[in-house]
């Protein structure tokens, strides 16, 4: 597609279930990235994703976040036992040498735990 | 690590008048800055851009200036309409690392 996809868009749950985010990237893009966002608040870097290299896992805040990318295209974001805490924006983005490295966002998976 | 400050956290100005908004970032080794701007309900969208080997860049109203000594850029927007109203966010990387640090956010709001 022309921009970064992401699926849900809304998602409300139940604290203490598991929910999985998905992020479509552009096409060729080879760096993907996930922030999140809580409400008024700034973007808070979790994982970026670059070729066949090693994650970088830094910004997950807890064991109970986690995310998988297949190839250089689709990832998921999954959040076990959520927390109402756990409620904010999940932001994907993606980025290409071939595009100057500028990233560029998705509209963001908004996600409420209650 | 990189730590991105922003000031000020929010900023009111009349239609027409210009917007400044600042940042300063702490790792010398950081060049490349982008700036972007996030409407209610979207994702961010990059607006400009600047590399640490020039000291400006502009795009129509939309101006970006770059201080490697001080380790500051600023946002400049002139003859702002009310379309201009929404959160800017500042941010800082270093090319290699691709991964971006942001500052904690401006919003700006245009009066008619």
């Amino acid at each position: 597609g022309a921009g970064v996809s992401q699926s849900p868009s809304n998602k409300v749950t139940e604290k203490g279930k598991d929910v999985e985010l998905r992020c479509d990237p552009i096409s060729g893009h080879t760096a993907l990235y996930w922030y999140r966002q809580r409400l008024g608040q700034g973007l808070e870097f979790l994982i970026y994703f670059q070729g066949n290299s090693a994650p970088d896992k830094s910004g997950l805040p807890s064991d109970r976040f986690s995310a998988e990318r297949t190839g250089e295209s689709v990832s998921t974001l999954t959040i076990q036992r959520t927390q109402q805490e756990d409620s904010a924006v999940y932001l994907c983005a993606s980025s290409s040498t071939n595009s100057g490295n500028t990233i560029y966002f998705g509209e963001g998976s908004w996600l409420t735990v209650v | 690590g990189e730590n991105v400050e922003q000031h000020p956290s929010t900023l009111s100005v009349q239609e027409g008048d210009s917007a400044v908004i600042k940042c300063t970032y702490s790792d010398s080794a950081s060049n490349y800055f982008p700036w972007y701007k996030q409407e209610l309900g979207k994702g961010p969208q990059l607006i400009i851009d600047i590399r640490s080997n020039v000291g400006e860049k502009k795009d129509q109203r939309i101006a970006v200036t770059l201080n490697k000594t001080a380790k500051h850029f600023s946002l400049h927007i002139t003859e702002t309409q009310p379309e201009d109203s929404a959160v800017y966010f500042c941010a800082a990387s270093k090319q290699g690392a691709q991964k971006l640090v942001f500052g904690q956010g401006t919003r700006l709001t245009i009066n008619p």
